[in-house]
Formats: C-alpha cells, structure tokens, sequence
C-alpha cells in the first residue's frame, strides 16, 4: 500500500519553514525520506526505525509517530537548495527488515528568493 | 567509491525489442534494489537482492522482465518484447541493511 503525502506541493520564500507529512496504513518498520531535483536521481536525507532511532542529514529533521504510522519532514530556514521533490519510502513491519521501500507520490517544494 | 554506476543513461528501442541495462553498485553494499520511476510519480519497486540472491520480485512484474545479479556484484535488468508502457526512468539503488538507499542515475528507456 503507498504512503499517502501531504501537501502535494508547496512554495516557500528562502528562510521560512515548511512540513511534509507521510501517513501509512500498515505498520512500519521505517520511514526513509529522500530529496529529487529535476533530471536527478533521489538523494537519502533521514532515515527513521522503529524504536525511534534516527540516522541521516543533520540540517532536516524528523518524526516517526509508530502509532499512528506517520512521520514528518521539517524543514526550517529553507534555502533555495531545498527546491524538489521529497519523497517518503516506508518500510513494513510485515517485509521482515527487507530494506524494501514503498515510496510515496512525492511533494514538490519551491523555494523563492 | 564513486557511487551507483547505471549503463547506458538514455535507451531508445523499438516496440518489440529485447532491452538490458547494467547497475555496478557501491561494492560494500550488500542489498541492490531496482526501481521504476515515471514522470510525477514514486518509484516502483520491481526486484532486489541481498548479494547474489534475488529475495522479491514485484508481482507487478510481468514474466517479460527479468534480474540478476551473479556473483552478489554488478546486477542486469532485462525487458524482453518491450511495449510503449515499459517507458520509464529505471533506478537502481544499493544499501547496507538498515541504511539508506544510494540511487545510480538511472537508465531512461523509451520505446516507440
């Protein structure tokens, strides 16, 4: 089943803050958060596990609600690098600590100067 | 270490035509992943292996595609008897368990 994210898209001016969301219906073992800039291939930033174990990108955190089966990409200060397309990829209680990925639709953020 | 190597970048083939691309992952890695990515969407999980072993394979997948990876190195993803749908961004990614994934570039195939 594919982790649903919110919002879609968003535009930001440089400096302000944003949050990107990704909801599960299955339990989940981790939550992995990547970053894609156009023509490009997905850049890992943050990797969340169960048990809350964070490993990953030391300017963008994130939380990982196990019971609800969501998590939460901050981004704060936002500079014009962060432009993209952010895309969760959730790992399921039920893959066994495959490693294998569903990734979401993605989120398109724009960030303005 | 210079990364997830993908071969080639771009493939344009006929409808019809057997297709193979190549992935050399980062040789420390012991799990490789294919993926489908197309324009606006994730990426599609297709296969992967933990070193030589192919543990999964999208029951998305129809008998057409094909994987392997010999040796646990360098892995293949062959497409035979392409049709205008298989075209699409493929990505390979390899990882340690418990780890993010590092993706290649990708292979771009279009089919007319």
């Amino acid at each position: 089943q594919q982790p649903v994210q919110s919002p879609q898209a968003v535009i930001l001016r440089e400096g302000e803050d944003a949050v990107i969301n990704c909801s599960s219906s299955k339990a989940l073992y981790s939550v992995h958060w990547y970053r894609q800039k156009h023509g490009e291939a997905p850049v890992f930033l943050m990797i969340l596990l169960k048990g809350g174990e964070q490993k990953g990108h030391d300017k963008i955190s994130a939380s990982f609600n196990e019971k609800k089966q969501q998590s939460s990409l901050y981004l704060t200060a936002s500079q014009l690098s962060y432009s993209g397309t952010y895309f969760c990829g959730t790992e399921g209680v039920g893959s066994s600590n495959t490693g294998k990925l569903i990734f979401g639709q993605g989120t398109t953020l724009q960030v303005k100067p | 270490d210079t990364g997830v190597s993908q071969n080639p970048r771009h493939k344009i083939t006929k409808r019809g035509q057997n297709v193979t691309f190549r992935c050399d992952p980062i040789s420390e890695h012991n799990r490789l992943y294919w993926y489908r990515q197309t324009l606006g969407q994730g990426p599609e999980f297709l296969t992967y292996f933990q070193n030589e072993a192919q543990l999964e394979k999208s029951r998305l997948l129809s008998d057409r595609f094909s994987a392997e990876r010999p040796k646990g190195s360098f892995s293949t993803l062959e497409i035979q008897r392409t049709e205008q749908g298989d075209s699409a961004m493929y990505l390979c990614a390899s990882s340690f368990i418990g780890y993010g994934y590092t993706f290649g570039s990708g292979t771009r195939l279009t089919v007319v």
